[in-house]
């Protein structure tokens, strides 16, 4: 049984249109998160969400918006992709701030 | 928010040889977590370390804390073709979530 699952594991598009990928975890976690790592490996996180708050970094640019239909759910859209876009994205969840995260497998983004 | 320098960027080792990734705060640190990252993979923890002076092993692996909760290193010893990835610390949590350094690749010629 997957613990973090992520779809879809690959997604190529043209630059400006709508993407999302989602993400689910059966771990009963409370924080879920958004990380993106770029061609050199460098992961960054992009926000964090539990029940109570959504903590965006700030140098994320607002076409991107989490979206979380419930605790085990945890979705990013992306609204007119650039090519800068391009990376691969992961998901992640804890237990709690601090606790070990549980990646998910990744999305490698391709804009074209 | 909280950063971290980790060093080297990438290490070339003989198979058989030791490798050692270090990283380093200028901030005292709560704790430091460790994770692996196989090529074409996802980032799996493999420990975190907590008090002042911590030493922990897991098998060839040896992890530490300084004393004064700013550094902290990993240690391999006899390296195998298995233990090729990318290696990254990771500090912080809280409303910042958790900040990876830029790792260290280790790359392992038979």
């Amino acid at each position: 049984d997957t613990a973090v699952s992520q779809t879809p594991k690959y997604l190529v598009t043209q630059m400006g249109n709508d993407k999302s990928i989602k993400c689910e975890q059966n771990l009963g976690h409370d924080t879920m998160y958004w990380y993106k790592q770029d061609s050199k490996k460098f992961l960054k996180i992009m926000f964090s969400y539990n029940n109570k708050e959504l903590i965006i970094n700030e140098t994320v640019p607002n076409r991107f918006s989490p979206k979380s239909p419930d605790k085990a759910h945890l979705n990013l859209h992306i609204n007119s992709l650039e090519l800068g876009d391009s990376a691969v994205y992961f998901c992640a969840s804890s237990q709690r701030d601090h606790s070990p995260l549980h990646f998910g497998n990744g999305t490698r983004l391709t804009v074209t | 928010g909280q950063q971290v320098m980790q060093i080297p960027q990438y290490q070339h080792v003989q198979e058989g040889e030791d490798f050692t990734t270090y990283c380093n705060s200028s901030t005292t640190l709560s704790n430091i977590q460790w994770y692996k990252q196989r090529p074409g993979g996802h980032p799996v923890f493999l420990i975190q370390l907590v008090k002042s002076g911590e030493v922990k092993k897991q098998k060839r692996l040896t992890f530490q804390f300084g004393e004064a909760k700013k550094n902290s290193s990993l240690h391999i010893t006899a390296t195998q073709t298995t233990d090729v990835g990318t290696y990254f610390c990771v500090i912080g949590g809280g409303a910042d979530g958790l900040t990876f350094g830029k790792g260290t690749h280790l790359i392992i010629q038979p």
